[in-house]
């Protein structure tokens, strides 16, 4: 079966300190891997997306994520953490083959900043 | 700016009630899908449609429909509304086609049925 986890329901940092988020999958082949934010009330906002090639991918506010083929992980990183970070940040995987119109979500993580 | 839209952002239904979500978008895209989202459970999806007047079931279909009329409207309906329906929907659009793209989420409707 097809699955995303992230194994921390909870991240709290301190500002200024750099963030790590976890992400794993079980996904058939190749798939392409995308990391989102949700603040309060709100739908969900496009962070970045790995499609091929180098392994750390950079996106939006200063974040980043780096590709582990080996162990089917995909971390969303950032150097310096800010208040402002703070929201619920969800990681999915579309396949590129069979099924490959799905979207598969992780349960998602709350980051918490603290000043 | 890419753009999906949700008819209400909060509602309030009575239980036995028949509710509709709309959802419209406005970038051409084949998949639509709707989601609820609950806390600790993440996202989980009701339907999906990759075309016009074609839908499939995701993993909690139960108590819910769906219609596809249109290429840019993707409507949820529960036909008779209960308590545990009540939570945050969310709809999405993607391509079919280019299928490196990411997806694209409304606002959300936060939904009670009391």
């Amino acid at each position: 079966a097809q699955s995303v986890a992230q194994p921390e329901d909870q991240v709290n940092v301190a500002e200024g300190n750099p963030l790590t988020v976890k992400c794993t999958y079980s996904v058939s082949g190749n798939p392409y891997l995308f990391w989102y934010v949700q603040y309060p009330n709100r739908g969900l906002q496009f962070l970045l997306k790995y499609i091929t090639g180098d392994n750390l991918v950079k996106g939006s506010y200063g974040f980043e994520a780096e590709f582990n083929k080996s162990q089917t992980s995909f971390h969303l990183k950032k150097p310096s953490a800010l208040v402002s970070d703070s929201a619920l940040y969800f990681c999915a995987v579309r396949p590129r083959v069979y099924n490959f119109n799905k979207f598969y979500f992780g349960s998602g993580t709350k980051l918490n900043v603290k000043p | 700016d890419v753009k999906v839209t949700q008819s209400s952002r909060y509602l309030v239904k009575r239980t036995g009630e028949k509710v509709f979500l709309e959802c419209v978008q406005d970038m051409d895209h084949e998949n639509m899908f709707w989601y609820r989202q609950d806390p600790g459970l993440g996202l989980r999806l009701i339907y999906f449609s990759y075309d016009v007047k074609m839908k499939e079931k995701g993993d909690i279909p139960e108590g819910y429909s769906v219609s596809r009329e249109k290429k840019e409207r993707f409507s949820l309906i529960l036909e008779s509304a209960s308590t545990n329906q009540t939570s945050m929907y969310l709809c999405a659009s993607s391509s079919r086609v280019r299928e490196q793209e990411t997806q694209y989420f409304g606002p959300g409707t936060r939904l009670l049925v009391l």
